[in-house]
């Protein structure tokens, strides 16, 4: 069975600075790779996708994920977060053999952005 | 152009009341997904449906759980006898008929259950 972990429950940065979060997933093959981003009172949006090839895949509002199979990780990363980033990520992943329906997704990581 | 639209937002019932949850997929969509978010946890595919037909219910609690997408109006989805354990936010997503590399989910606002 797939499954998805963000080890990261919450992560607080300074507007300006990097970011990473942290996503790792357990599947038998190459799965297709996602991460979604909800604002308090929205519905998720999607900010990137992996289902093949370069394994740097970049996303709207300046993201951007690696996926590395020898670490069976998908990390989400920004040069330089804004305060409108502050929001919950969700790292999810799906099976190639069936459809982006069925989505796997992580726990979240809520990010909080400091003035 | 509206997005997905659900309503309640939140929604609040005793133990052993139902429950019904509606979606209105975008315009144009005819594709619906419904997922589950527990407490402290990521969401959770409960059931896929196009008009008048279940698609994929793998993920649906077996007894007390039902969802419908009628060839008019909203999907609903309706949870009976409520217990504690249903306490969740349930998100509806749409879609367009696409292969899986180009399907692209867009989520509803969700519907916050809580039951006293």
């Amino acid at each position: 069975a797939q499954s998805v972990t963000q080890p990261d429950i919450h992560i607080t940065v300074s507007e300006g600075a990097s970011l990473e979060l942290r996503c790792n997933y357990s599947y038998g093959a190459t799965p297709y790779l996602f991460w979604y981003v909800q604002s308090p009172g929205q519905g998720l949006q999607l900010l990137l996708k992996y289902f093949s090839g370069d394994t740097l895949v970049q996303g709207i509002k300046g993201f951007e994920a690696e996926f590395k199979r020898s670490q069976s990780s998908f990390n989400l990363r920004k040069p330089s977060v804004h305060w409108s980033d502050a929001a919950e990520y969700f790292c999810a992943v799906g099976s190639p053999s069936g459809s982006a329906r069925q989505l796997t997704f992580g726990s979240g990581t809520q990010l909080t952005v400091l003035p | 152009n509206a997005g997905v639209m659900q309503n309640p937002r939140h929604l609040v019932r005793r133990r052993g009341q139902e429950a019904r949850l509606r979606c209105s997929p975008m315009k144009g969509h005819s594709h619906v997904y419904w997922y589950r978010q527990l407490p402290e946890e990521g969401l959770k595919f409960m059931v896929y449906l196009q008009k008048e037909n279940i698609i994929d219910e793998s993920g649906m609690p077996k007894e007390r759980f039902s969802a419908e997408f009628p060839k008019e109006g909203p999907s609903i989805l309706r949870i009976q006898q409520v217990v504690r354990g249903d306490s969740a936010a349930y998100f509806c997503a749409s879609s367009r008929p696409a292969g899986p590399v180009n399907e692209k989910l867009f989520f509803g606002s969700g519907t916050q259950l809580s039951v006293l």
